[in-house]
């Protein structure tokens, strides 16, 4: 089945510095990719639907000029944290959409997230 | 009121017991019903899915969708300390909507041996 890869699993930054998240599809072409945040015990919530060659769908609330997205290929999405801070510590995940008939079907292709933590 | 309510538990049962893990949602527009499972530090993986109403069983796992009582189950048999995870429901509209999932906050769920 369609695979997605995201790197890194598990990143501690210091408060103020940039963390990359890589999200890439193996296998099949992601034309749209969404990047949700969980916190413990809560339920993922969308933060972002990005658009291969075009610019991100930011959900409300989502402020764009701290979470970068950038969807430059069919294969790669990535979500830029700057000035990271200690409340941006969260397990981030993307997810990719296979296609509508998948999706009819539930089938959206996660990542196995991201654990952040700020110090 | 959220758009989709779950108990996050933790449920913990004895391995070999039945498994009742439920939502509540608001939405009547919701047409697409799924369950996924989350392991610890893991991203979700689909388990189930139905549309509309009605049961559907997948081995030891069944779905359940009643619309009428906007109120979705899923049942595991048999349960395994290998079935202990997060089950997060989600659902979504569909055509003229959109098929991105709107998920619950998961019900953990620890099978003891």
């Amino acid at each position: 089945g369609a695979v997605v890869s995201q790197h890194p699993s598990r990143v501690i930054c210091k408060s103020g510095t940039s963390v990359k998240i890589e999200c890439r599809s193996l296998d099949f072409q992601a034309t749209t990719m969404f990047w949700y945040r969980q916190f413990p015990k809560q339920s993922l919530m969308l933060m972002a639907t990005s658009n291969e060659g075009s610019k991100a769908t930011y959900e409300q609330g989502v402020e764009k000029d701290k979470f970068l997205i950038n969807h430059a290929s069919l294969t790669l999405s990535t979500l830029t944290v700057t000035s990271a801070h200690p409340e941006d510590s969260s397990f981030y995940i993307c997810s990719a959409n296979p296609g509508e008939g998948q999706a009819k079907r539930g089938g959206y292709t996660f990542g196995s997230g991201t654990r952040l933590t700020v110090v | 009121q959220k758009e989709v309510e779950q108990d996050p538990g933790p449920l913990s049962v004895p391995e070999g017991a039945i498994v009742s893990l439920n939502c509540t949602y608001s939405n009547s527009a919701f047409q697409y019903f799924m369950w996924y499972r989350q392991y610890s530090r893991k991203g979700p993986e689909l388990l189930m899915y139905t549309y509309s109403s009605g049961n559907k069983e997948d081995g030891r796992f069944t779905a359940q969708v009643d619309k009428s009582s906007k109120y979705i189950s899923l049942f595991i048999r048999d349960s395994q300390p290998s079935d202990s995870a997060t089950y997060l429901c989600a659902m979504s509209v569909g055509s003229g909507g959109s098929y991105i999932p709107t998920f619950g906050r998961g019900t953990s769920l620890i099978v003891h041996p």
